[in-house]
């Protein structure tokens, strides 16, 4: 069984860092893209970031490039958010999610909820 | 960035009535290789998305068959042949052809 699972999340000042983790289990992690979504409260979804199999291709969404990083350990099933230079506009459940060549975004973690305030 | 417009925002249904949701995208979703880039994902309440339809009207595993997505090019629509209690949330679809990967608001459907 697919399972993704979100943690890191928290309260952090404007201007601060957060790491995020999402510990992946039931499929080859090395064999699929990899990506973060958010939702901030009350609103849609915001696809942030992809990742390839082996890291060598990362991409962003124009409202996180520069600030946030995404990344990857296969060794230990791992996907990563490395989030600096937040902003209460960043406030978000974020969910990372699986990218099936075919089906797409197929498998979702539940979500860590990012805080951002003062 | 490819603008994901969806119609209506919120509906509300009596059980065994049909549901339709339309999706419309400020570009063709149709990919080089002739396959297009729609889904669909169902959030429940409290919930994390949930992947319906992938590639417009493909079911992914254990989509009741109540489910059916149709369209093509910028115009698609999600389509529910008899709404049950366990069909309430928000329905969002997205395109996967070109980055950034955008969604459309979501529609909220509601159980009369």
């Amino acid at each position: 069984e697919v399972q993704l699972a979100e943690s890191g999340g928290g309260l952090v000042q404007p201007g601060g860092s957060l790491r995020l983790s999402c510990a992946a289990s039931g499929f080859t992690f090395s064999n699929y893209w990899m990506t973060w979504v958010r939702q901030a409260p009350g609103k849609g979804l915001e696809w942030l970031a992809n990742i390839k199999q082996d890291g060598s291709e990362t991409y962003y969404v124009d409202s996180v490039k520069g600030r946030f990083t995404i990344s990857r350990d296969s060794a230990k099933n791992s996907l990563f958010l490395q989030m600096n230079r937040l902003r209460v506009e960043d406030t978000a459940v974020y969910y990372c999610a699986r990218i099936d060549l075919l089906t797409g975004l197929d498998f979702w973690g539940l979500g860590t909820l990012v805080t951002v305030s003062s | 960035d490819i603008v994901m417009t969806q119609t209506p925002l919120s509906l509300s249904v009596t059980p065994g009535q049909p549901a339709s949701i339309s999706c419309k995208s400020s570009q063709s979703l149709q990919q080089s290789d002739g396959a297009t880039s729609l889904y669909w994902f169902l959030q429940k309440p409290g919930q994390s998305p949930q992947l319906l339809i992938y590639e417009v009207s493909s079911r992914f595993s254990g989509l009741p068959d109540r489910f059916s997505g149709s369209g093509s090019g910028t115009d698609f629509t999600l389509k529910i042949s008899r709404v049950e209690a366990e069909d309430v949330g928000l329905y969002y679809c997205m395109q996967g052809k070109q980055l950034p990967y955008t969604f459309g608001q979501g529609t909220k459907l509601e159980i009369k």
